[in-house]
């Protein structure tokens, strides 16, 4: 039982250059979500999807799209990468809303 | 906008219990969290107080919750360390799952 799936564990860019972070859940979940982790400020929301077909911004979606393909992947993709996404970024999953939230292992980005 | 604050570090002896603090700024919050990430890992989930309780215990864990002043705790008894890790507070929105900052808990022998 995998859980939460993020890929890939590390990538490093070069300002402009574009990627997608996968995430897969294997637990039949309906709501996912995509949080970055910066120091000294916590985690923060930048886009999730309550259910199959639904996505909504959250705190930072600024530079940054999302798609909810089906039930189980939500992908983040970044268009034109810039220094200030450099973080780590986690992919989480609930059953439905205000419920225990599974996470990924996370994804640490470097734009140079 | 929602709000979820805490302290960025604690640092306690092995043995002597700890207290992380949260205050947060959404009273529609139906439960409350608090999770655990270790080095290099997500979070995972270690306790939760449904919002008409004040109190819950488990094991070593005392969750705190005083609505009025919205403030929420966690008490670790007998800490180890193996308790080193971010602790993080989190409180739900209707649709949506929002940190705080994240509390670092040092355990020195």
């Amino acid at each position: 039982n995998a859980g939460v799936t993020q890929t890939p564990k590390f990538q490093v860019l070069k300002t402009g250059q574009s990627m997608t972070l996968q995430c897969a859940q294997d637990m039949n979940h309906n709501s996912m979500y995509w949080y970055r982790q910066d120091p000294g400020m916590g985690l923060r929301l930048i886009y999730y999807s309550a259910s199959e077909g639904t996505t909504d911004k959250g705190e930072v979606p600024n530079g940054y799209n999302v798609s909810r393909l089906n039930k189980r992947e939500f992908s983040l993709r970044l268009e034109s990468a810039a220094p200030s996404q450099t973080s780590v970024y986690f992919c989480a999953s609930t059953q439905v809303m205000n419920t225990e939230a599974f996470f990924g292992q996370g994804t640490r980005l470097t734009v140079v | 906008g929602e709000d979820v604050e805490q302290s960025l570090f604690l640092s306690v002896r092995e043995g002597d219990s700890s207290v992380i603090n949260c205050t947060y700024t959404d009273s529609s919050s139906t439960y409350l969290y608090w999770y655990k990430q270790e080095p290099g890992a997500g979070l995972q989930l270690l306790t939760y107080i449904f919002s008409n309780m004040d109190m819950k215990q488990d094991q070593r864990l005392t969750v705190l919750l005083n609505k009025k002043d919205k403030h929420l705790s966690l008490r670790i008894a007998d800490t180890q360390t193996g308790d080193s890790a971010i602790y993080f507070c989190a409180e739900t929105d209707t649709d949506k799952l929002i940190f705080g900052t994240g509390t670092r808990l040092q355990v020195f022998p």
